[in-house]
């Protein structure tokens, strides 16, 4: 089956820097890659996805690049700030159309520091 | 969350007893799933439903089973509870045919003493 690396675990940054968490994936099958979002006390919130057929997707301060050779995919937040706080978990799965199981990565806990 | 909702939000039960966990959606999707969160693991699956009376293992059923009965609820239920289940447990539904996307509720904690 899939298996999910994610790191680093935890990442502290500055406001208003970048912030990049990395994800590698072992089924080269795979050919989406979510990433969630998850508040304290809240359920995870999709917040961008990419296909295996795209390299690189943009939304606003947030960008998902994928490297299918390689089979890592990374999580790049730019000019950070303390609303970013929070645990950030990438995903992936081998999508045929019907239902998917998601893998998930062991997560990365954010801290924007003011 | 998507339509989704998750009762009870919490729950305090004993070892040997059995627990039932509900998830209701509003919006007719055929996909629903359960997860469960444990700290070191993220999130792994226990069982999904792609449709009524349909139903599948995931990586983590053992000592799970799932039952749905209408497109509109998916039961999680924890025959015999241990404090190994002791986690938060999440359902998400996919939109349907075709697309890729989960969306997750807002989750059950339960403890188990």
């Amino acid at each position: 089956g899939e298996n999910v690396e994610q790191h680093p675990s935890t990442l502290s940054v500055q406001e208003g820097d970048s912030a990049v968490i990395k994800c590698t994936y072992s089924d080269s099958a795979s050919n989406y890659f979510p990433w969630y979002k998850q508040e304290l006390g809240k359920g995870p919130q999709l917040i961008i996805d990419i296909r295996s057929n795209v390299g690189e997707k943009k939304d606003q301060r947030i960008a998902v690049t994928l490297n299918k050779t390689a089979k890592h995919f990374s999580l790049h937040i730019t000019e950070t700030q303390p609303e970013d706080s929070a645990v950030y978990f990438c995903a992936a799965t081998p999508f045929t159309g019907g239902g998917n199981k998601l893998t998930f990565g062991t997560g990365t806990q954010l801290k924007v520091e003011l | 969350d998507a339509g989704i909702t998750q009762s009870p939000r919490h729950k305090v039960t004993e070892t040997g007893t059995p627990v039932t966990l509900r998830c209701h959606q509003t919006e007719n999707h055929r996909y629903m799933y359960w997860y469960r969160q444990d700290p070191g693991h993220g999130l792994r699956l226990i069982h999904y439903s792609y449709g009524v009376k349909d139903t599948d293992k995931g990586e983590v059923s053992d000592g799970y089973s799932v039952s749905r009965s209408k497109t509109e609820d998916f039961l999680l239920t924890l025959e015999s509870a241990t404090s190994s289940q002791t986690s938060v447990y999440f359902c998400a539904i996919k939109a349907g045919q075709g697309k890729e996307t989960q969306y997750f509720g807002p989750g059950t904690r339960l403890l188990v003493l």
